[in-house]
């Protein structure tokens, strides 16, 4: 098992670039959730998916966030017209959603963006 | 508003000693709380978790306590050892049936000093 996998693991874009991010959770997980990592916020919520389906995305920045899980394999988050404090972690996580553990979220290690 | 607060950004704690990390809630729905732990460029890793049916878990060193009418938990660590310097988030959240969206605290970082 080789977890939750995230790439690239950096990313360094020009304000006003896209920046596309992305995620294979792990192999059976049925719901995959996206984070967003800053020293000021600390971990904050951006949206989730359940057997690919969209269930919440409250914390998505409406005008430039995407995310789409078109496949139970694979996650992306877009952000178009990327801008300086768009700077952080991006984490993805899945769990498997259920059972006894299912609110139990294995992490990515995360992408790191850079705007400059 | 913040939903899960933790009030002490940071803790430091004598080797052997215990190590009691606070977190706070404001949302009546949760009902599974949790505390993850978090090495300097690492990602949170599961640490122990507890659902409101009961007040209280231990597992080992772990132990976390639940009040709910207080809307507070509480993770005690004891026989603290420099390896459980790290930061440790506390989440909360609920399942309805479609899965269960966790809401972090900031973090507190626990530093255990030999």
């Amino acid at each position: 098992n080789a977890g939750v996998i995230q790439t690239p693991r950096h990313k360094v874009t020009g304000k006003g670039q896209e920046a596309t991010l992305w995620c294979e959770p792990i192999s059976g997980h049925s719901a995959v959730f996206w984070y967003r990592q800053t020293i000021v916020q600390g971990l904050e919520f951006l949206t989730y998916f359940r057997n690919q389906a969209p269930i919440d995305d409250s914390g998505m920045p409406k005008e430039r966030f995407s995310a789409q899980m078109p496949n139970q394999s694979h996650s992306t988050l877009k952000i178009q017209s990327t801008q300086p404090q768009d700077s952080a972690v991006y984490l993805c996580a899945s769990s498997s959603g259920t059972g006894g553990s299912a609110e139990t979220l294995y992490f990515g290690s995360g992408t790191r963006l850079t705007v400059l | 508003g913040q939903q899960v607060k933790q009030s002490s950004p940071s803790l430091t704690v004598q080797e052997g000693g215990i190590s009691i990390l606070n977190c706070d809630y404001e949302n009546d729905m949760f009902d599974y709380f949790a505390w993850y732990k978090k090495y300097p460029d690492n990602s949170p890793t599961l640490l122990i978790s507890v659902r409101s049916n009961v007040d209280k878990r231990e597992d080992g060193r772990l132990t976390v306590f639940l009040n709910k009418s207080g809307k507070h938990f509480s993770l005690h660590i004891t026989a603290s050892q420099p390896e459980d310097t790290a930061v440790y988030l506390c989440a909360a959240g609920w399942n309805n049936n479609a899965g269960a969206k966790l809401t972090f605290g900031g973090g507190t970082r626990l530093t255990v000093r030999p």
